[in-house]
């Protein structure tokens, strides 16, 4: 089946720092979408993202589909304190009825204050 | 405006017991999914509903899983006898027209003793 590759698990930062994530598939993906999630709460949206090549923000976030559509990344710059969470991206490759959204193992973020 | 909305938040039950785990989705939202997420797995998705038809319940585990969507406003994710293995955090999310932008529910953690 489809999959997406996040790595590595975790990811140590310190405050201010930019931080980037990638994700990656061997198949091709229409529509990356960013999530965050934070302890004890369901993955919140960060940024969805639709056509190959595409780049965009969102606050200190941004995110680009990659022009071959079998990867996107996502970057924090300078990273605070609550960035803390779980990152995770997910992909839909529109198979005719059975397209769904599949998604990667996630990152988790620590910043040292 | 209220998001998705998950009932109970946790669930602590004994092995053998019928667990219902209950999901309002955003209103206006036409797709409703329901997720596992396990360290050992992160997130997997069960079923998913759209305009209340199942559309793909591969992903539901064994017989003992079941979920219903009676209209569009309530869905219930049903496991029937409980095992330990079933512990675990249970999403559902929503969204409009398909499935990009699904929006979460804060979860219901089950543990099965």
């Amino acid at each position: 089946g489809q999959q997406l590759n996040q790595s590595p698990q975790s990811m140590f930062i310190q405050e201010g720092e930019d931080v980037s994530m990638n994700c990656t598939s061997s198949s091709i993906f229409n529509t990356w979408l960013w999530y965050k999630q934070d302890p004890g709460e369901g993955p919140v949206l960060l940024i969805a993202l639709y056509k190959a090549g595409e780049l965009t923000s969102n606050g200190r976030l941004t995110a680009q589909f990659g022009i071959t559509r079998k990867d996107s990344f996502l970057n924090i710059s300078a990273s605070i304190p609550s960035d803390v969470g779980i990152y995770f991206c997910a992909g839909q490759a529109y198979t005719g009825a059975n397209s769904k959204l599949t998604f990667g193992k996630g990152i988790t973020l620590s910043v040292r204050p | 405006d209220a998001g998705v909305i998950q009932s109970p938040r946790h669930e602590v039950t004994e092995m053998g017991q019928e667990v219902t785990l209950r999901c309002k989705p955003i209103s206006g939202h036409n797709s409703l999914f329901w997720y596992r997420q396990t360290m050992m797995r992160g997130l997997e998705l069960l079923i998913y509903f759209n305009n209340n038809v199942p559309i793909d319940d591969s992903g539901m585990p064994e017989d003992r899983f079941s979920a219903k969507m009676p209209n569009a406003s309530f869905s219930t994710l049903k496991i029937q006898p409980s095992e330990p293995r079933d512990s675990a955090v249970y999403f559902c999310a929503s969204s409009y027209g398909g499935d990009n932008e699904q929006f979460f529910g804060p979860g219901t953690r089950l543990t099965v003793l």
